[in-house]
């Protein structure tokens, strides 16, 4: 069974860093690429970037308007995603999920909540 | 890069049927997209993806009463024999190669 576990949410200051992690387990994570989105309160689904295999180059893409404050990366030995958050603003709160994507994204964490306030 | 188009809000009473529609932006109408169902207060759920040409592929444990189709840039989901736990946000999506976009969604409500 697949399964994507989020951690490492929280309450933020503005300005502040988080960093989120992705534990996944019943597929070949090595094999997979990997997305993160977001769901502010209320809105709608929005995708943050995404980081594909190692056959892949770990090649990664963000979404223009987040480019340059978040960064994902991997761990194939841990089997885990992360997603690293810097310079954080209010309007970052939501819940973020993590995904596995083969084309489409077909299985998704439960997500996890941040928080930024002061 | 493309742009997907639902309406905000749909409904349909209870063991009907509902077609939901989500559009692809000009220049994109042969691009695969996927449905997602988020339920009330839990985390979006995959359904399928589907082809310009109709074929859809549906993921493990999604119910039969679950199907797509298309027509030109549009893409549908229909959902029969309506239960109350199809009550939900219906999210399509679909992405290229440095990107990957959400239409902002259909509320269904089983009336």
């Amino acid at each position: 069974e697949v399964q994507l576990v989020e951690s490492g949410g929280g309450l933020v200051q503005p300005g502040g860093s988080l960093k989120l992690s992705c534990a996944a387990s019943g597929f070949t994570f090595s094999g997979s690429a990997m997305d993160w989105v977001r769901q502010a309160s209320g809105k709608g689904l929005e995708w943050i970037g995404r980081i594909r295999s190692k056959a892949n180059s770990y090649a990664t893409a963000y979404a223009a308007s987040l480019k340059g404050r978040f960064i994902i990366s991997r761990d194939d030995s841990q089997n885990t995603a992360y997603l690293q958050m810097n310079s954080l603003k209010t309007e970052d709160t939501a819940v973020y999920y993590c995904t596995r994507t083969h084309s489409s994204v077909d299985y998704w964490g439960q997500g996890t909540l941040v928080t930024v306030s002061s | 890069q493309p742009v997907l188009t639902q309406s905000s809000s749909a409904s349909a009473s209870l063991g009907s049927s509902v077609k939901l529609t989500c559009t692809l932006s000009s220049g994109h109408s042969t691009y695969i997209i996927a449905w997602h169902q988020q339920q009330p207060g839990r985390a979006p759920r995959y359904l399928m993806s589907l082809e310009s040409s109709g074929d859809y592929n549906k993921g493990s444990g999604g119910p039969d009463r679950f199907s797509g189709s298309s027509s030109g840039a549009d893409r549908y989901l229909t959902i029969s024999n309506l239960q109350s736990e199809d009550e939900a946000d219906y999210y399509c999506e679909t992405w290229d190669s440095d990107t990957r976009v959400f239409g902002g969604g259909t509320k269904l409500t089983v009336l």
